[in-house]
């Protein structure tokens, strides 16, 4: 089965960094892009960027790209999400996601909450 | 980026019914448009990608469907499962986006 295990989440104050970490199992992790996804208190979704499978190569929101940072150990089977200089509006859920076969992002985990705040 | 404009915002439907939820594209995404399911306090579930494809595991009363660039999921014979945040998302084109969502309720 696959499993997506996010972790790291919590409150933090404006302007802190933070690390989440995404730990998988139930597949081989080596094989596949991977992504991080957002999720707002109003339930709005925005796609943070993803990796390739053997992190060489990263893709990101424009908007989010100066302050985010996508990384992986395939070793650990684990996926990062290193966030610096968070503001208020980085409160979020953070979802980490496989990318399939199709292209698209078939299994999620569970979520990991942001809070930023003073 | 590519917009996705999804509607309805809400909806409320009894058990049974039919239940359509589109997304209009700003601009071409070809099939590349998938739906999720999104249930209180879970994470989202892969219904359909391809814009017609159900994944495995999904009743075969979801189905997606195209015209042009709208996209459609419609969900036949409604049960009270089915209540949830339906997503539909791009992934055509960096960067990937997704519709507004639509909470729907059954009745």
């Amino acid at each position: 089965e696959v499993q997506l295990v996010e972790s790291g989440g919590g409150l933090v104050q404006p302007g802190a960094s933070l690390k989440l970490s995404c730990v998988a199992s139930g597949f081989t992790f080596s094989d596949y892009w991977m992504s991080w996804v957002r999720q707002t208190p109003g339930k709005t979704m925005e796609w943070i960027g993803d990796i390739k499978y053997d992190g060489s190569y990263t893709n990101y929101a424009p908007s989010l790209k100066n302050r985010f940072t996508i990384s992986r150990d395939n070793a650990k089977s684990t996926l990062y999400l290193q966030m610096s200089n968070v503001r208020s509006e980085d409160t979020a859920t953070y979802y980490c996601t496989r990318v399939g076969n199709s292209y698209v992002m078939d299994a999620w985990g569970q979520g990991a909450s942001v809070t930023v705040s003073s | 980026d590519i917009q996705m404009t999804q509607s309805p915002s809400s909806m409320s439907a009894s058990l049974g019914d039919t239940v359509t939820i589109t997304c209009l594209a700003s601009q071409d995404i070809g099939n590349y448009l998938s739906w999720y399911q999104q249930k209180p306090g879970k994470s989202p579930k892969l219904m359909i990608y391809g814009a017609t494809n159900l994944e495995d595991g999904v009743p075969s009363r979801f189905s997606g469907s195209r015209s042009g660039s709208d996209y459609s999921l419609t969900i036949n014979s409604l049960g009270y499962d089915d209540e949830g945040i339906y997503h539909c998302h791009q992934y055509y084109e960096y960067p990937l986006t997704f519709g507004s969502g639509t909470k729907l309720e059954i009745k």
